[in-house]
């Protein structure tokens, strides 16, 4: 069964920070995404990952995929308020299925 | 561009009632899901369809839930009789080709 893992559950962390957020996987995959959940609303698209190596970046956000490894990271940049959200990364298998797995969710928090 | 809209955003019903959820993608899909959200359980898949064909009801908690999908726009997702654990958020989302999934904006549910 296709685990997958983010760590920390919950970030607090200061403006102007740099920190990392954990995506780990269980089985093959051939593609990740990152999404973003501020509370009370929707999932909003970050970033697709279609390959080994593959860096993406946004502003503050920078994502990244070892598939050798399994394991995916969100980098944050020097953190301010407006990145306070709930992010999850979902893997999707390589098993042809479109039946993506969804992580559980890192909550952060940035203080001013 | 593919985009979600479900309806209602928020249903507050009695146990025992029969609850309609609904969901029009506008276009450019082939597969439809059906998430639920809880703090306890995360994002959980209930089902979902390849052109309007089920391919996986796994997820669906009881033969309390079913869901429907008529035509390329428009799904239900159905609780009868509802129960206060059915008490959730309920997401729609759509597969975009290389972008993973767009989520539609969700219905809190809350069985009293």
């Amino acid at each position: 069964e296709l685990k997958v893992e983010q760590n920390p559950l919950f970030l607090s962390m200061q403006e102007g920070k740099n920190y990392t957020i954990y995506c780990n996987y269980s089985t093959t995959s051939d593609r990740l995404y990152w999404y973003r959940q501020d509370p009370g609303k929707s999932l909003e698209s970050l970033f697709v990952l279609l390959s080994n190596g593959a860096v993406k970046q946004e502003g503050r956000l920078m994502a990244s995929l070892d598939t050798k490894a399994r394991l995916s990271t969100l980098h944050i940049t020097a953190a301010v308020h407006d990145l306070s959200a709930t992010y999850f990364c979902a893997v999707r298998p390589t098993s042809g299925t479109y039946k993506y797995i969804f992580g559980t969710g890192t909550r952060l928090k940035v203080l001013a | 561009d593919a985009g979600v809209i479900q309806s209602p955003r928020h249903e507050v019903t009695e146990m025992g009632q029969e609850v309609t959820l609904r969901c029009k993608p506008i276009s450019g899909h082939d597969y439809l899901f059906w998430y639920r959200q809880t703090m306890m359980r995360g994002l959980e898949l209930l089902i979902y369809f390849n052109n309007n064909v089920p391919i996986d009801d796994s997820g669906m908690p009881e033969d309390r839930f079913s869901a429907k999908m008529p035509n390329a726009s428009f799904s239900t997702l159905k609780i009868q009789p509802s129960e206060p654990r059915d008490s959730a958020v309920y997401f729609c989302a759509v597969r975009r080709a290389d972008y993973g999934y767009t989520f539609g904006s969700g219905t809190r549910l809350t069985v009293v």
